[in-house]
């Protein structure tokens, strides 16, 4: 059983380049959330997708957008970059039963570096 | 909002040492709890978790009771080795943000032979 993807591995990019992120949630996994982790901090969420939805959303601008496709899988754009979006950037899948305690299964993550 | 205060790190321990890793949260609700490991170069995995008060988690030879009346989520493990050696994350969730984990900065361990 494959856990959750992410391509690439490793990213770099120029100032005010554009940069699309991927991520195929474990099988049987229809919710799929991204994470930014900055270098010695903890990972703090962007957003979560369910039914090619955007549900919710954390604190971060609007030059971070999302998709999701009909097999669940998920792309994280971000605009413009800047040298402060340089962090690991992870995806979390999980099965949204309803229930309270939804297991988050995170991938390896994606290293951009901003230059 | 929620939120979440972990032990600072970097802990230090010489294998076979008891570890305690200190963990309080904030949330509104009923929040479950994790813990999570984040090995050097890799993505997170989930460790343990407790859905309710007075559950308790267990894995690999941790443990974490769910304490509702002091909001805490510790950390235990009785004997560590050097391949424990990581990051851990304690991270609170509830369900009304749908499975949103909050997480705080992390304890660095570093078990020595």
């Amino acid at each position: 059983d494959a856990g959750v993807t992410q391509s690439p591995t490793h990213l770099i990019k120029t100032r005010g380049q554009q940069v699309t992120l991927r991520c195929s949630p474990k099988s049987g996994h229809d919710t799929v959330s991204w994470y930014q982790q900055a270098l010695g901090q903890g990972p703090q969420f962007i957003f979560q997708y369910y039914e090619e939805e955007e549900r919710q959303r954390g604190n971060f601008p609007d030059r971070f957008s999302g998709h999701q496709f009909p097999n669940y899988s998920s792309e994280l754009n971000v605009n413009a970059l800047l040298l402060g979006d340089s962090a690991l950037y992870l995806c979390a899948s999980s099965l949204d039963s309803g229930l309270r305690n939804t297991e988050a299964f995170f991938g390896q993550g994606t290293r951009l570096t901003v230059v | 909002g929620d939120s979440v205060t972990q032990m600072e790190g970097p802990v230090t321990l010489s294998e076979e040492a008891f570890l305690t890793i200190n963990c309080t949260y904030t949330a509104t609700g009923y929040p479950s709890l994790f813990w999570y490991v984040q090995y050097p170069g890799e993505g997170l995995q989930l460790l343990l978790k407790a859905t309710k008060a007075d559950d308790k988690g267990s894995n690999k030879g941790f443990e974490a009771t769910y304490r509702k009346e002091t909001t805490s989520f510790h950390l235990e493990k009785g004997s560590v080795q050097v391949s424990d050696s990581a990051v851990y994350f304690c991270a609170p969730t509830r369900g009304s943000t749908l499975g949103r984990l909050y997480f705080g900065r992390g304890t660095q361990l570093t078990v020595w032979p």
